[in-house]
């Protein structure tokens, strides 16, 4: 029952390095996100998928890519890491991007630590 | 403009005693709220939830209250345990719109201690 897992857990980067944060999740969930938590500043969306085949920017899409691979993986990609985009960075996924109460609920992964120096 | 705000970082309890954990907003079109819990080195967790049509939502220690004409909401936790130390997130979401997603925008997320 893995729900939703990200890799890696931990990253470190130095400036201007490229790299991939992989998501997948096994609960055929429609709809996949990818979030940044920063001190003081809660969770803010970077990007996401609302269904397989389409992505959209969030609050904080700048210095960033996703993928939607197919149903189950959705990645995220920094082109050019600055140190502006050390965070934790998390995955979640939910049935439905829609209206009903329970689609709201958000499944989220254990987080991927990034540093980039 | 933060449009879910969590005043308070950090809240510390006696272990038995009431918890209450605050959330304001400024978008009057969120019409439901939730709260989630996160333990260091995991991922947030899905707490409990209230639409706007209600004002009161109760499941087991936890119970949400939703003042709409004040834009606040509060997460109480009665008793309080040791292992309901974690970090509280409210979050809000507006109707849906059709075609496009419906989001949630969180609050910066409040530390509980709850001491023995």
């Amino acid at each position: 029952n893995a729900g939703v897992t990200q890799t890696p857990k931990f990253q470190v980067l130095k400036t201007g390095q490229s790299m991939t944060l992989q998501c997948a999740q096994d609960m055929n969930h429609n709809s996949m996100y990818w979030y940044r938590q920063d001190p003081g500043m809660g969770l803010r969306l970077i990007y996401y998928s609302a269904s397989e085949g389409t992505t959209d920017k969030g609050e904080v899409p700048n210095g960033y890519n996703v993928s939607r691979l197919n149903k189950r993986e959705f990645s995220l990609r920094l082109e050019s890491a600055a140190p502006s985009q050390t965070s934790v960075y998390f995955c979640a996924s939910r049935v439905l991007a829609g209206a009903t109460s329970g689609a709201n609920v958000l499944t989220f992964g254990a987080g991927s630590r990034l540093t980039v120096l | 403009d933060q449009q879910v705000k969590q005043n308070s970082p950090s809240l510390s309890v006696q272990e038995g005693r009431i918890s209450i954990l605050n959330c304001d907003y400024t978008n009057s079109m969120f019409d439901y709220f939730l709260w989630y819990k996160k333990y260091p080195a995991e991922g947030p967790t899905f707490l409990i939830s209230i639409s706007s049509i209600k004002d009161k939502n109760e499941d087991g220690r936890f119970t949400v209250f939703l003042n709409k004409s004040a834009k606040h909401l509060s997460l109480h936790i009665v008793p309080s345990q040791p292992g309901d130390s974690a970090v509280y997130f409210c979050a809000a979401t507006p109707p849906v719109i059709s075609g496009s997603a419906r989001q949630l925008t969180f609050g910066s997320g409040t530390q509980l201690t709850v001491l023995p």
